[in-house]
């Protein structure tokens, strides 16, 4: 069965500075997709950005990037520019071939101003 | 356009009564899934509609859960009788289609309902 771990349950960051989220996963599928959710302190969970699995380059969004290593099964997301916004629970996820998902247990990110 | 729906927002029980839980999903959206997130925990998956068929039923803990979804639009989880390792939060989550085309699968989710047993 697909797993997704993600090993820091916190991280800050300071205001502008720039914060990497880790994210690595199990599988022995070749085609998935992988996704970083944002859910922000009692609001819902938002899509930040996604990565077809096929696909070599790195996914971008704006501030928000991904340094996606196929072989490593890693899935890391940046985030540039922190902004106060910016803090939330983030939840990275795996989806496969039968679009079912498998999340992590997500890593809280609080921003420092 | 509306996002999906979740009520009620929190609900406190006692061990042993019956809750529902309800899901609106975005209106056309013919997957709908029901997630769990037990504090601290990873959010897993529960199960699995397309329009009124369970596609997926392989994450629901035990038969004290049970969803409906009535006539392909909202759905109901309803758990009976609760016990206490059932808080948690239950997230809903709906998408357009299947499959890999872009935008079909991305899941839009709800805001979750936090259910407390005591």
């Amino acid at each position: 069965a697909q797993t997704v771990t993600q090993s820091q349950p916190e991280m800050s960051v300071q205001e502008a500075e720039t914060v990497t989220l880790s994210c690595t996963y199990d599988t022995s599928e070749s085609d998935y997709y992988l996704f970083w959710y944002k859910q922000p302190p009692s609001r819902q969970m938002i899509l930040v950005i996604r990565q077809e699995a096929y696909k070599q380059q790195n996914a971008t969004e704006n501030r928000f990037s991904v340094n996606f290593q196929k072989a490593a099964k890693s899935f890391s997301l940046k985030i540039s520019d922190s902004q106060l916004g910016d803090a939330a629970m983030y939840f990275c996820a795996y989806m496969d071939n039968f679009n079912k998902f498998y999340f992590g247990s997500g890593t809280k990110l609080n921003v420092k101003p | 356009e509306a996002g999906v729906t979740q009520f009620p927002s929190h609900s406190v029980i006692e061990k042993g009564q019956t809750v529902t839980l309800r899901c609106d999903p975005i209106s056309g959206h013919d997957n709908l899934y029901w997630y769990r997130r037990v504090m601290g925990k990873e959010i897993k998956f529960l199960l699995h509609f397309v329009k009124e068929s369970k596609q997926d039923e392989s994450g629901m803990p035990n038969n004290r859960f049970l969803a409906e979804r009535t006539g392909g639009t909202y759905s109901t989880l309803k758990v009976q009788p609760a016990e206490l390792e059932d808080s948690g939060v239950y997230f809903c989550a709906s998408s357009q289609g299947l499959g890999f085309g872009r935008g079909a699968y991305e899941q839009y989710f709800g805001p979750g309902t936090r259910l407390t047993v005591t």
